[in-house]
């Protein structure tokens, strides 16, 4: 099977912007969890949806946002962009959310 | 609220000797502990995991072993290679309801010296 992919794998935007990352999961996994990695952080969880519905939201800001497709494609987004949403986000895949979590390669977000 | 502490940051351990990397955790509901290897520049790739119900777990020269009742879980590396190198996070789930949100903890950066 193949792996959990994400695309861009590389963005750069100026603060103000709007961001769309997407991430395509291992198929015949419902759950996608999403995490913002940086440096002074670590890995934290931002949301997770399973079977197109937001199940787990973590402690960010409403101007992080996502969705899940019929397909289980998820995307995330992210409104007026701020110079700390520069970070490493990564996406992971699940079978039913509660066993192993799949990541993907990141997509590495620059905000200048 | 939720949090995973993880000690230490940094480890530097010579070929052959063995790692310990230790976690502790808030959330007595959580019940599945996974540990994930990043090198630079790479994904997390899942290394072990154990769940609530297993004090110890064991894969080659990777274990884990389960505290609940001190909330504490522990990664064993034997046999140090330098491809070991990279750092490692813990993790705890987010409750024992069904879903997909792991607590990490700060990361480890493991140097295994040839």
């Amino acid at each position: 099977k193949a792996g959990v992919t994400q695309t861009p794998r590389y963005l750069i935007k100026t603060r103000g912007q709007q961001v769309t990352l997407s991430c395509s999961p291992i198929s015949g996994h419902r759950s996608v969890s999403w995490y913002q990695q940086t440096p002074g952080q670590g890995l934290q969880f931002l949301f997770e949806y399973f079977s197109e519905t937001q199940r787990n939201k973590g402690n960010f800001p409403g101007r992080f946002s996502g969705r899940q497709f019929s397909n289980s494609r998820s995307e995330m987004n992210v409104s007026t962009l701020e110079l700390g949403d520069s970070a490493l986000y990564l996406c992971a895949s699940s079978l039913a959310g509660d066993g192993t979590q799949y990541f993907g390669p990141g997509t590495r977000l620059l905000v200048l | 609220g939720e949090n995973v502490e993880q000690h230490p940051s940094t480890l530097s351990v010579q070929e052959g000797d063995s790692a310990v990397i230790k976690c502790t955790y808030s959330d007595s509901a959580s019940n599945y502990f996974p540990w994930y290897k990043q090198e630079l520049g790479k994904r997390p790739q899942l290394i072990i995991d154990i769940r609530s119900n297993v004090g110890e777990k064991k894969d080659q020269r990777i274990a884990v072993t389960l505290n609940k009742t001190a909330k504490h879980f522990s990664l064993h590396i034997t046999e140090t290679q330098p491809e070991d190198s990279a750092v490692y996070f813990c993790a705890a789930s987010h409750g024992s309801s069904n879903t997909g949100k792991l607590i990490f903890g700060q990361g480890t950066t493991l140097q295994v010296k040839p």
